[in-house]
């Protein structure tokens, strides 16, 4: 069974930086594109990053500069390294698994709670 | 980029009545359009793809249609379990856009 477990949430300072992680079962990371989705709260979905399996990846124009996707293939994990936080970046942060290379987010993790404030 | 909307932001509707809710993007994206249904406190959940596609597991209640840039999810009969939230996505390229998203209640 597929299973997605995201990690490294918490309070931060306008400014700092944070790690997520998302821990992988059940499936390879790296063979499959992974997504980080993010919903502030009481809010919507609001797509975050991709990294593709051949490792290109995009971003939110909201997050451009400030975030990177990255995956370590030994760990069967995906990352997500946010610097420069702002209160805007408060969120519950999802990783989403599509298949292969393309199409929807078949499987999330449970979420990650962000919380910048000062 | 192609920008998402959804409408109605909201609806109440009864046990039994038939729910439509539209989402249209700003440019044609052929098929490639994603449904998700979030319960309040829940991880949201894929219920359809490809416009149409029913994903495994999910009530034949729920249906899409639709192609290019106006599509569709309805539920047939409206059951309590169904109040939630119901985001549309395109993801045919980055950036993955969701719509706002529509709230459904029962009335």
């Amino acid at each position: 069974e597929e299973q997605l477990v995201e990690s490294g949430g918490g309070l931060v300072q306008p400014g700092g930086s944070l790690r997520l992680s998302c821990a992988a079962s059940g499936f390879i990371v790296s063979t499959n594109y992974m997504n980080w989705v993010r919903q502030a709260p009481g809010k919507g979905l609001e797509w975050v990053s991709v990294i593709y399996t051949g490792g290109t990846t995009y971003y939110a124009d909201s997050v451009k500069g400030r975030f990177t996707i990255s995956r370590d293939y030994s760990k069967n994990t995906l990352y997500l390294q946010m610097n420069s936080l702002r209160d805007e970046d408060t969120a519950v942060y999802y990783c989403a698994k599509g298949r292969g290379n393309s199409g929807p987010f078949f499987s999330w993790g449970q979420g990650t709670l962000v919380t910048v404030s000062s | 980029d192609i920008q998402m909307t959804q409408s109605p932001s909201s609806l109440s509707a009864s046990v039994g009545d038939r729910v439509t809710i539209t989402c249209r993007a700003s440019q044609g994206i052929s098929n490639y359009l994603a449904w998700y249904q979030q319960k309040p406190g829940e991880v949201p959940k894929l219920l359809i793809y490809a416009a149409s596609t029913l994903q495994s597991g999910v009530t034949s209640r729920f249906s899409g249609s639709g192609s290019g840039t106006d599509f569709t999810l309805t539920i047939s009969s409206l059951q309590p379990e169904d109040v939630a939230t119901y985001y549309c996505q395109k993801y045919n390229s980055a950036p993955f856009t969701f719509g706002p998203g529509t709230k459904v209640d029962i009335k």
